[in-house]
């Protein structure tokens, strides 16, 4: 089974803070994606990577960056955390191309006060 | 208007029942459609895939329409653990890009 592992369940932040957001994934997978979940505005990609060091920009990249120095390990960064991205924040990761499945991890539920 | 668009429902529904959704998308380049299922506080896990000529996986049935560009879920005989949201996914050819609904929130009782 594959398996996607983020680094928190829940976390609560201040405005301003630093925060990182770690995504781990066990099945050698080339691509991972972080997105955000909002109600009613479902899954926005944040960012994506197709391969070590190489990241792309998704719909609301906006105040976030991402690392990825290894394949398995998928980094998103606010650099200064603000109200407005208190959310769900999903990893994800799949194989090959586009029509490939995109594996889940667990989510992360962000409070930034 | 939203690249893909979905009933939010909530659909309520007795067990046994069938209950159908729909999904619209807006890029005519669209070219691979599924449907994923999102239990309350968990990740989103792939239902389906949906092909040209649709297809069915047990109590489920996927239909795509390229012409009307809108993907349809069908489940029939409702069971009480098929309450979740389901979202519609369609990606573009030519890239990453994937578009996710916002969800279709299904509630089966008994």
């Amino acid at each position: 089974d594959v398996k996607v592992t983020q680094s928190s369940r829940y976390l609560v932040k201040r405005t301003g803070e630093k925060v990182f957001l770690e995504c781990v994934q066990d099945m050698d997978h080339e691509n991972m994606f972080w997105y955000r979940q909002d109600p009613g505005l479902g899954l926005r990609l944040i960012y994506f990577s197709y391969d070590v060091k190489m990241k792309e920009k998704g719909d609301i990249p906006e105040g976030y960056s991402v690392s990825r120095e290894k394949k398995e390990r998928f980094s998103l960064i606010l650099e200064s955390a603000s109200t407005n991205q208190t959310s769900m924040y999903l990893c994800a990761s799949s194989w090959g191309q586009i029509q490939e499945t995109q594996y889940f991890g667990p989510g992360t539920r962000l409070l930034v006060l | 208007r939203k690249e893909v668009e979905q009933d939010p429902g909530p659909f309520n529904v007795p067990e046994g029942a069938t209950v159908a959704f729909n999904c619209t998308y807006s890029n005519s380049a669209s070219q691979s459609f599924f449907w994923y299922r999102q239990d309350c506080r968990k990740e989103p896990k792939l239902l389906m895939s949906v092909y040209s000529s649709g297809n069915e996986d047990g109590r489920f049935t996927a239909q795509l329409n390229r012409a009307s560009q809108y993907i349809s879920l069908l489940i029939r005989d409702s069971k009480l653990s098929d309450s979740a949201t389901y979202l519609c996914v369609v990606k573009w050819s030519g890239g990453f890009k994937t578009i996710f609904g916002a969800g279709t929130r299904l509630f089966v009782k008994a």
